[in-house]
């Protein structure tokens, strides 16, 4: 079956540094990839996503890279503010698997600190 | 802008209460499906539809019920609350599965 998994938060940096949270998957088919975010008290919003091997999705300075080699996507951001202080969770989606749902990883809790 | 809502946001209720939380959305989807949030962060699949009267159960057992007799609305009803359901409940919705879903605000729910 599919599944996602992602590093384990909390994950604690000071502003403007360097982000990487990790995502590997396995999956039958072919999947597109996603990384959602989920701010306090909030629903999940779209970050970015991608549908085929290499490309490379990107929005407000985060991007990730599709990666089948390694069956990895993973999210990135030069310099993080205060304001990316969220849950990102990454998900595929295996069409080719006969699947109409998401597969979510756990999430993990970014924290930016000044 | 929200194209799907959910309704209440929070709501705090009483053992043995029955309640319904509300979810619309705007853009046409035919599949819909309902997530429980535990404090943990981790998302739990309860129930999901794929169009009109279709409604399944999900990953997660839940003694919640759902129905879908219009395309727009997929509400959930628990009979008879506990503190168990104590949870955030998330809706969301697809016209492709590849598209990645529309997710609604979520309804905070403690059973008292």
């Amino acid at each position: 079956g599919n599944s996602v998994t992602q590093m384990e938060g909390p994950v604690t940096l000071s502003e403007e540094a360097f982000l990487t949270i990790n995502c590997t998957y396995t999956a039958t088919g072919y999947p597109s990839l996603f990384w959602y975010v989920q701010y306090p008290g909030e629903g999940l919003q779209l970050l970015l996503k991608a549908t085929k091997a290499d490309d490379k999705g990107s929005n407000k300075g985060f991007e990730a890279t599709y990666r089948k080699e390694t069956t990895s996507f993973h999210l990135e951001k030069g310099s993080v503010q205060v304001s990316d202080s969220a849950v990102y969770f990454c998900a595929l989606s295996d069409l080719g698997g006969g699947g109409n749902k998401l597969t979510f990883g756990t999430g993990t809790q970014l924290k930016v600190e000044l | 802008e929200a194209d799907i809502y959910q309704t209440p946001r929070y709501l705090v209720i009483g053992t043995g209460k029955k309640i319904t939380l509300e979810c619309s959305q705007t853009m046409g989807h035919d599949k819909m499906y309902w997530y429980q949030q535990d404090p943990g962060m981790e998302l739990h699949l309860i129930h999901y539809s794929y169009g009109v009267n279709s409604t399944e159960k999900g990953d997660l057992s839940s003694e919640s019920t759902v129905s879908r007799i219009r395309t727009e609305h997929f509400p959930l009803t628990l009979e008879s609350a506990r503190p168990s359901h104590t949870s955030q409940y998330l809706c969301a919705s697809t016209g492709r599965t590849n598209y990645g879903y529309t997710f609604g605000s979520g309804t905070r729910l403690t059973v008292v």
